[in-house]
């Protein structure tokens, strides 16, 4: 079975404070994507990354870097310099053999002023 | 190109009423889908489908109906609406249908009471 956990429920920092969030997935695939979500307060999903699971090299856009190992399960993200637009929820997901996408439960970043 | 949209954007039911959920795409994505998002939980696949004529079950399909006449549209229906089924739900597609399904655009969600 698949699964996606992101273990950090609530996270709060301070504008400018690096933070990284964590996601830890199962699957029994040898083929999959990895996904990361954002969900601000207006409530839509704004897509941010898809990794492949034959590509484990790290990526970098602007202040967003991932960082995926596959030794650990984990397909982590880290915000540098966090600013208070970036406060929202985040989703790991993962999708496997079926056309099944599973997501974590989220965790929902606030950043302070 | 709109992308995906969504109506109605907030619904109340009364328990036991149905209605349809509808979802359109003009991206000619193959791969269209439902999810619900529960307070404090991620987003859970009902219905999904691979191309026109084609739907299947995702993880949580009981008391919800989909079809897939045109590639464009894939409403939901809920048969008869129960409290259990509160929730936003949110229609999404995607350019292909492979295994593992590619990246996935959504909607804008619905807000879904039922009393």
């Amino acid at each position: 079975a698949q699964k996606v956990t992101q273990a950090q429920t609530e996270i709060s920092v301070v504008e400018k404070e690096d933070v990284t969030l964590d996601c830890v997935y199962e699957t029994r695939d040898t083929t999959y994507y990895l996904f990361w979500y954002k969900q601000p307060p207006s409530g839509e999903l704004v897509f941010l990354i898809r990794r492949n699971s034959f590509d484990e090299q790290n990526e970098i856009s602007g202040r967003y870097s991932w960082n995926f190992q596959k030794s650990t399960s984990s397909f982590n993200f880290t915000i540098t310099a966090s600013q208070v637009v970036d406060s929202a929820v985040y989703f790991c997901a993962l999708s496997g053999h079926n056309n099944d996408m599973r997501f974590g439960a989220g965790t929902r970043l606030t950043v302070k002023p | 190109n709109a992308g995906v949209t969504q109506t109605p954007k907030f619904q109340v039911l009364k328990t036991g009423q149905s209605m349809t959920l509808q979802c359109a795409q003009d991206m000619n994505h193959e791969y269209m889908s439902w999810y619900r998002q529960d307070p404090g939980m991620g987003l859970r696949l009902i219905h999904y489908s691979v191309g026109a004529g084609i739907t299947d079950q995702g993880e949580v399909p009981n008391g919800y109906n989909v079809s897939r006449s045109t590639t464009e549209d894939f409403p939901l229906r809920l048969l008869s609406a129960a409290p259990s089924q509160t929730s936003v739900y949110f229609c999404a597609s995607s350019l292909t249908s492979g295994r593992p399904t590619d990246t996935q655009y959504f909607g804008p969600g619905t807000r879904l009471t039922v009393l």
